[in-house]
């Protein structure tokens, strides 16, 4: 049973479209978030909510517009793509704001 | 900006050895520190978290140290396996804890030769 699951896990589209990623935790958890890896491998958060209600928004363009309607999960729409989109965004969940965090298997986003 | 930094970007052993992976952080009012593998095409998994009031703490065949003195933290594996290649990340959590955020280091590859 995945404990954090996002879809897709690839997908491939053109500047200016919009897309969305979903994630779902069935860990019962809080705290639900979104992390970026760059292609450098580079891991930083974006954004951060706990009991559907936003903690963190990491200085991240309002293009990305995330969006938690219960508890178990946690949704990231794009506006707008860019190339400079082009990464893999992690959803993670915890069981509070201090627990382990626990990471799904991410999504592969390639803007052309 | 924030980072944890790691000394090396790649470690090469030979199975059967002993691997450490070392990382520095920055953050003195970092409470919490947690190491991830990482394997191709995968999200990170976690490996083993310390706190703070810690030095030490064991897992299966892993082994986190914690030196608050210096900043330093180190994962070892023993007996390393080729299952174990993959990139490590550590991470640190802030005490004044922003919603959970993890501040995570650049990543270490490990590679194991049979």
């Amino acid at each position: 049973d995945t404990a954090v699951s996002q879809t897709p896990k690839y997908l491939v589209t053109q500047m200016g479209n919009d897309k969305s990623i979903k994630c779902e935790q069935n860990l019962g958890h809080d705290t639900m978030y979104w992390y970026k890896q760059d292609s450098k491998k580079f891991l930083k958060i974006m954004f951060s909510y706990n009991n559907k209600e936003l903690i963190i928004n990491e200085t991240v363009p309002n293009r990305f517009s995330p969006k938690s309607p219960d508890k178990a999960h946690l949704n990231l729409h794009i506006n707008s793509l860019e190339l400079g989109d082009s990464a893999v965004y992690f959803c993670a969940s915890s069981l509070t704001t201090r627990g382990t965090i626990y990471f799904g298997e991410g999504s592969w986003l390639t803007v052309v | 900006g924030e980072s944890v930094g790691l000394h090396l970007p790649t470690l090469s052993v030979q199975e059967g050895d002993n691997s450490i992976i070392n990382c520095a952080y920055s953050n003195s009012a970092s409470d919490y520190f947690i190491w991830y593998k990482q394997e191709s095409g995968k999200g990170p998994q976690f490996i083993i978290d310390i706190r703070s009031n810690m030095d030490k703490r064991q897992g299966q065949r892993v082994t986190v140290l914690l030196n608050k003195t210096v900043k330093h933290l180190s994962l070892q594996i023993a007996a390393t396996q080729p299952g174990d290649s993959a990139v490590y990340f550590c991470a640190e959590r802030p005490s004044y804890n922003q919603g959970g955020k993890l501040i995570f280091g650049q990543g270490t590859e490990l590679s194991v030769k049979p």
